[in-house]
């Protein structure tokens, strides 16, 4: 059973189009988080929800709206997408929102194409 | 500059020999240090957690250290193995106040193990 899992892996599409991508874990976590790493494959947090409540939101421009529709699910909604936004998005998921031991665990990751 | 520094960038060994990974912060005041693995097309995976109390941490082939007076980390690998070829990513967890688990990712070692 895949714990963390994403949906698209891949995902190619032209700039100024909306997409989404899904994200769901099996875990019973309360914590979802979204990353970002870039070309240098540096991560870097976007997002992170706490049982539905937005905890974590980085720098991150409007064009990106994260939902929890529950807790087991975080979906990633992009607009009006730009070439800067090609990336590969990790999902991850942990057992509390502490600061303190908890661990993380990520989903495969979407590599999003923008051309 | 990013507060987690790690080296070296990249390193390539042969299978069968041991190697030694750096890890240099200024995430300060830090909840635990973590050391990730990421097999290329894949999600990080956890190899160890230390608490900044914690000088050491084994995981089967794999040794974390922490020297928190200096702000050093390192993780060696015994015997290598062709298998251990990914990016190993160092990680810190600041404490933040009002909770929250936002991890703090150094750049990353890419090691190739070959034969």
């Amino acid at each position: 059973d895949t714990a963390v899992s994403q949906t698209p892996k891949y995902l190619v599409t032209q700039m100024g189009n909306d997409k989404s991508i899904k994200c769901e874990q099996n875990l019973g976590h309360d914590t979802m988080y979204w990353y970002k790493q870039d070309s240098k494959k540096f991560l870097k947090i976007m997002f992170s929800y706490n049982n539905k409540e937005l905890i974590i939101n980085e720098t991150v421009p409007n064009r990106f709206s994260p939902k929890s529709p529950d807790k087991a699910h975080l979906n990633l909604h992009i607009n009006s997408l730009e070439l800067g936004d090609s990336a590969v998005y990790f999902c991850a998921s942990s057992p509390f929102r502490s600061s303190g031991g908890s661990e993380q665990y990520f989903g495969p990751g979407t590599r999003l194409t923008v051309t | 500059k990013n507060q987690v520094e790690q080296s070296p960038q990249s390193l390539i060994i042969l299978e069968g020999k041991n190697c030694t990974l750096q890890c240099n912060y200024t995430v300060s005041p830090f909840s635990n240090l973590r050391w990730y693995k990421q097999d290329t097309g894949r999600g990080p995976v956890s190899l160890t957690i230390m608490t900044f109390s914690e000088n050491t941490k084994s995981n089967g082939r794999y040794t974390a250290t922490l020297d928190a007076d200096t702000k050093q980390s390192s993780l060696h690998i015994t015997a290598s193995q062709l298998s251990d070829s990914a990016s190993y990513i160092c990680v810190v967890s600041p404490i933040l106040t009002g909770g929250g688990n936002k991890l703090t990712f150094g750049t990353g070692t890419q090691l190739k193990v070959e034969l």
